[in-house]
């Protein structure tokens, strides 16, 4: 089945600075790779997500990239602020079936 | 609409119980999935279900757990017996799959569960 590695685990970055999150995944099959963000105690929410025949995606200050011919994607927050502080959850689906496997997760705290 | 429900918001109980986990699905969504989520482990998908019928359950850990989705706007996760290692949040998410749709999932705001 799909494997999604996810990296870094933790990211700490100054307020105003830009903030990297890669992901790989294995099954060449998947075309879609949605991003969600997961606030201190609440549920996982999608901010952006890109499909396989679209190589980059953005939406004010975040943005997806995706090479499928080396199977990783990434998200980029640029201009943090504290309120992008959160834990970030890469994934990747073959679409029909719905099925998300999800990354570890990175924890990103934006500080002042 | 009110999005994904789940109930209780929060449930402690002792080891050797009977937990029954609820959800209610965004209504007309078709797929609807269980998720549990640990520091150790991250998010897994226990189960999931498209217009009612499970199609995936190689999640669920053991025959302890099993997943009921008897109409398209209820799905019950039940634990018998629980243990503590079963302490977790889990989540409910719904998803309506149609032609150029996204598959976006939508999450519940989970159910945090204590077992002692």
């Amino acid at each position: 089945g799909e494997n999604v590695e996810q990296h870094p685990s933790t990211l700490s970055v100054q307020e105003g600075d830009s903030a990297v999150i890669k992901c790989t995944y294995s099954d060449s099959a998947s075309n879609y790779f949605p991003w969600y963000k997961q606030e201190l105690g609440k549920r996982p929410q999608l901010i952006i997500d890109i499909r396989s025949n679209v190589g980059e995606k953005k939406d004010q200050r975040i943005a997806v990239t995706l090479n499928k011919t080396a199977k990783h994607f990434s998200l980029h927050i640029t201009e943090t602020q504290p309120e992008d502080s959160a834990v970030y959850f890469c994934a990747a689906s073959t679409g029909t079936a719905s099925k998300l496997t999800f990354g570890t997760g990175t924890r990103l705290q934006v500080t002042l | 609409d009110a999005g994904v429900i789940q109930s209780p918001r929060h449930e402690v109980t002792e080891m050797g119980q009977e937990v029954t986990l609820r959800c209610k699905p965004i209504s007309g969504h078709d797929y609807l999935f269980w998720y549990r989520q640990t520091m150790m482990r991250g998010l897994e998908l226990l189960i999931y279900f498209n217009n009612n019928v499970p199609i995936d359950d190689s999640g669920m850990p053991e025959d302890r757990f099993s997943a009921k989705m008897p109409n398209a706007s209820f799905s019950t996760l039940k634990i018998q017996p629980s243990e503590p290692r079963d302490s977790a949040v889990y989540f409910c998410a719904s998803s309506l799959l149609w032609v150029k749709s996204t598959d976006t999932q939508y999450f519940g705001p989970g159910t945090r569960l204590t077992v002692l």
